[in-house]
């Protein structure tokens, strides 16, 4: 499974759009691309998922460039409530488990 | 959407004994689910991948014989810590993959237990 690497912490106001980096420069041609989030002491929660371009859902949006080797997740307009760890996941949608990386702590401030 | 729930949320447990923990999808089939565990403010480590039927596939680094691993049903998966030290405590979180699963995001995770070990 490819390995990602994120920013460990982010901090960001009150209705700001908030843009998540994720590389992962040995990803394959069958991998997607997935990011989850996780409040504390709570399971992961998905949030959306990608192959290449753009994916938007009611709650973000994904960004993917051509290459593939990074990929960016867009929160518009972030609350209180988005305060939490976000993680990217990178594996291929045969394998079935995803390996987590460090994920990065957005910290949303009034 | 599918839902996977964990018994007990936290459970308390004295060193030397053993504790197991209950994953299940409620309203789906999971012929596959997978146990993490996650200390704190670190990210989730993959422990083993659970399938109905067959024995556990364990991650290099994990005890088998430690984290009894059974997969019985396929809403039901159950983790046992045998002989828990404090070394244990964690939290604990289960994910189920949706046996129509054809995307790897179609694959749900539990609230999580928080064990520990006094």
């Amino acid at each position: 499974l490819a390995k990602t690497t994120q920013p460990i912490s982010m901090d960001s106001y009150e209705g700001q759009e908030v843009n998540i980096t994720c590389s992962h420069n040995n990803i394959a041609t069958n991998d997607y691309i997935t990011w989850y989030q996780q409040f504390p002491s709570q399971g992961p929660r998905f949030i959306i998922q990608g192959y290449k371009t753009k994916v938007t859902n009611e709650v973000a949006s994904l960004f993917i460039p051509a290459d593939r080797k990074s990929s960016t997740l867009s929160l518009p307009r972030v609350s209180l409530s988005d305060t939490a760890v976000y993680y990217c996941l990178v594996g291929d949608t045969n394998a079935g488990k995803s390996t987590f990386g460090d994920g990065t702590t957005l910290t949303v401030k009034p | 959407g599918a839902v996977v729930s964990q018994h007990p949320s936290r459970v308390i447990c004295k060193s030397g004994t053993s504790v197991k923990i209950e994953c299940r999808s409620l309203d789906f089939q999971a012929t596959t689910m997978f146990w993490y565990r996650q200390f704190p403010k670190k990210s989730l480590m993959l422990m083993a991948t659970s399938n109905e039927g067959s024995k556990a596939t364990y991650e290099q680094g994990v005890e088998k014989d430690k984290f009894l691993i059974n997969h019985a049903s396929l809403t039901l998966s159950t983790l046992t810590v045998t002989s828990a030290h404090p070394e244990d405590s964690s939290f604990y979180i289960c994910s189920a993959r949706d046996k129509l699963a054809r995307r790897e995001y179609e694959q749900y995770f539990g609230p999580g237990t928080r064990l520990t070990v006094t």
